[in-house]
């Protein structure tokens, strides 16, 4: 199965400041990822796919970039809405995975 | 818009069993592909299984392959998840999710849950 390895495990950051997580996948998975958010007691939301297209409805402050086996999650200006926990998932192949998520708090 | 509502969650013991359904509204359910995806207390997101629209393709988790079997009713619009020889290790939240496609493998819409608990 393919390992995605999501970096930082938890990150701290204020509103307004820029954040970005890495995810990195054990073997080349194209373009095949897409990003979730979960925040406490609630689903997953699901943000971005194709590692870089927005999901509709999603805010523009979010966006994601990558390919092959690197990728990353951009927020351009943190709202007090994004603190949340995110997840990557590659659906390249089955068995799907998730990465192991990155959790985001208010500093 | 998209509903999904899950039942059939539980206490069971080691080696029971369990049946999961999911109730599907607000899109054509027969022609989107059909996931479920746990979460463990305190713990991250795992996919368990999917199967095709037309329920000609299922995969599993290699920690459920054997155990658990997803199947459909196109006609009543449902989802399920048969679970057998339950481990405590299994204690989690089930997720039912739409595929954002037929068979895309991304997970578009979540259900909100349903708590299945492991425990003698």
């Amino acid at each position: 199965a393919i390992q995605l390895t999501q970096s930082p495990s938890s990150l701290s950051a204020s509103v307004g400041d820029r954040v970005t997580i890495t995810c990195r996948a054990s073997q080349g998975i194209s373009s095949a990822l897409a990003w979730y958010q979960q925040k406490p007691g609630r689903a997953p939301k699901f943000l971005i796919y194709d590692a870089s297209s927005l999901e509709s409805g999603v805010p523009s402050r979010f966006s994601g970039s990558g390919s092959g086996t690197d990728f990353t999650l951009t927020i351009s200006s943190l709202q007090p809405e994004d603190f949340a926990t995110y997840y990557c998932q590659q659906f390249n192949s089955y068995p799907i995975t998730f990465g192991q998520g990155t959790r985001l708090e208010i500093k | 818009q998209v509903q999904l509502v899950e039942s059939g969650g539980g206490v069971v013991q080691p080696g029971g069993s369990l049946r999961l359904s999911c109730a599907a509204s607000g899109f054509t359910f027969s022609s989107y592909g059909m996931h479920w995806v746990r979460q463990a207390p305190g713990k991250g997101l795992e996919w368990v299984a999917f199967i095709r629209y037309d329920g000609t393709n299922k995969y599993y988790a290699d920690s459920v392959k054997g155990r658990f079997t997803i199947s459909r009713d196109n006609s009543k619009n449902t989802l399920f998840l048969q679970m057998n020889s339950l481990r405590a290790e299994d204690t989690a939240v089930y997720y039912c999710a739409k595929d954002r496609l037929y068979s895309s493998g991304m997970v578009h819409y979540w259900g909100q849950g349903t708590l299945v608990t492991v425990s003698s």
